[in-house]
């Protein structure tokens, strides 16, 4: 069984450009999450979507934003992009919602790199 | 809200050392507890996780016992390799009113030979 997927695993782009990165979860999952990873950090959570809607966003600029389409698959969007904004990018996916006790699976990550 | 205190590193350690990462959280109820590990240029994978007090999990030599009377979940391994060097992450699952996993800082592990 596939993992979960992300794409582009790389990424550059200019201080100013906007950047779609993109996620396919797990099979039968319905929940994706975002999250930010800076080189020598741990992961910071973005957003999370159940079911296409948006279920929690995490404290990041409204430069960040999300959708989650009838496939489960699911675009994370940032505008006017700042060299801050370099960094690894994760996608998790997870079989329930938000309050389920369950583990995440994360792919390999995008990795975005700002000049 | 929920909170997780992780060891941190970097911890080097020599090939078929005994390993320990220490993690204690802070969360209501009694959560599932994770460990998940990042090698180098990739993303996370689940190491091993406990669903409930008491509960040891396993993964490829590593253990993790859940302590709720000491609000612990400490990472062991007795014998250690070149291969296990990664950043390794404690975790916690969405507590009430978060969406979101609580991770620890990280520890890095160096292996050498």
């Amino acid at each position: 069984d596939a993992g979960v997927t992300q794409s582009p695993t790389h990424l550059i782009k200019t201080r100013g450009q906007h950047v779609t990165l993109r996620c396919s979860p797990i099979s039968g999952h319905k929940s994706v999450s975002w999250y930010q990873q800076v080189l020598g950090q741990g992961p910071q959570f973005i957003f999370q979507y159940y079911e296409k809607e948006e279920r929690g966003r995490g404290n990041f600029p409204d430069r960040f934003s999300a959708r989650q389409f009838p496939n489960y698959s699911s675009e994370l969007n940032v505008n006017a992009l700042l060299l801050g904004d370099s960094a690894l990018y994760l996608c998790a996916s997870s079989l329930g919602g938000a309050r389920v006790n369950t583990e995440a699976f994360f792919g390999q990550g995008t990795r975005l790199t700002v000049v | 809200g929920n909170s997780v205190t992780q060891m941190e590193g970097p911890v080097t350690l020599s090939e078929e050392a005994f390993l320990t990462i220490n993690c204690t959280y802070t969360a209501t109820g009694y959560p599932s507890l994770f460990w998940y590990v990042q090698y180098p240029g990739e993303g996370l994978q689940l190491l091993l996780k406990a669903t409930k007090a008491d509960d040891k999990g396993s993964n490829k030599g590593f253990e993790a016992t859940y302590r709720k009377e000491t609000t612990s979940f400490h990472l062991e391994k007795g014998s250690v390799q070149v291969s296990d060097s990664a950043v390794y992450f404690c975790a916690l699952p969405p507590g009430a009113g978060s969406y979101q996993l609580t991770f620890g800082k990280g520890t890095k592990l160096s292996v050498i030979p």
